[in-house]
């Protein structure tokens, strides 16, 4: 069965320094991924995705991740965080692309930013 | 064009009564997934459902939950006789025919007391 793990329950960062959320993934072949982002109260915003091709991926707000096969990892980046990237930040597997796939996801990383 | 809609946003109801959750998936959507957040947990696949045929209940639980979509109207999660460990966050997302990415509405917060 395929699994999604994120170490970190919760990161704090100031404003302006970088941020890298960690995933980790365990699955037979190599899944889809993806990065949500949850403000609070509100529901689920895609970041960005890999499917295949080139490893590192460009998201929306600035923030980007690498794929690593070799490390199962697909962690979440952005060079310099701002007060309104404080949320929760889920990382989400599928075994597809087709309509009905199951997402399966992490933990969540709750990351607090300090001005 | 709105969003996934869920009503209520927060929902409390004591033990052994019956909670409903309502989601409209976005227009033109025909395809909804129920999720379930337990508090410090991850989102949880519950069910898959297309209009009036479920696909996928692989992640309901096997009693006291049931899911709907009709060919009118919003899909409906029901949790009959609700206890303590129901309390959680609900989420809906939508999608169109043959795609993967899901549009998630806000959830529904229910708390049983």
């Amino acid at each position: 069965a395929q699994s999604v793990t994120q170490p970190d329950i919760h990161i704090t960062v100031s404003e302006g320094a970088s941020l890298e959320l960690r995933c980790n993934y365990s699955y037979g072949a190599t899944p889809y991924l993806f990065w949500y982002v949850q403000s609070p109260g509100q529901g689920l915003q895609l970041l960005l995705k890999y499917f295949s091709g080139d490893t590192l991926v460009q998201g929306i707000k600035g923030f980007e991740a690498e794929f690593k096969r070799s490390q199962s990892s697909f962690n979440l980046r952005k060079p310099s965080v701002h007060w309104s990237d404080a949320a929760e930040y889920f990382c989400a597997v599928a075994p597809s692309l087709t309509a009905g796939n199951k997402l399966t996801f992490g933990g969540g990383t709750r990351v607090l930013v300090k001005p | 064009n709105a969003g996934v809609m869920q009503n209520p946003r927060h929902l409390v109801r004591r033990r052994g009564q019956e909670a409903r959750l309502r989601c409209s998936p976005m227009k033109g959507h025909s395809h909804v997934y129920w999720y379930r957040q337990l508090p410090e947990e991850g989102l949880k696949f519950m069910v898959y459902l297309q209009k009036e045929n479920i696909i996928d209940e692989s992640g309901m639980p096997k009693e006291r939950f049931s899911a709907e979509f009709p060919k009118e109207g919003p899909s409906i999660l029901r949790i009959q006789q609700v206890v303590r460990g129901d309390s959680a966050a609900y989420f809906c997302a939508s999608s169109p025919r043959d795609t993967y990415e899901q549009y998630f509405g806000p959830g529904t917060r229910l708390t049983v007391t």
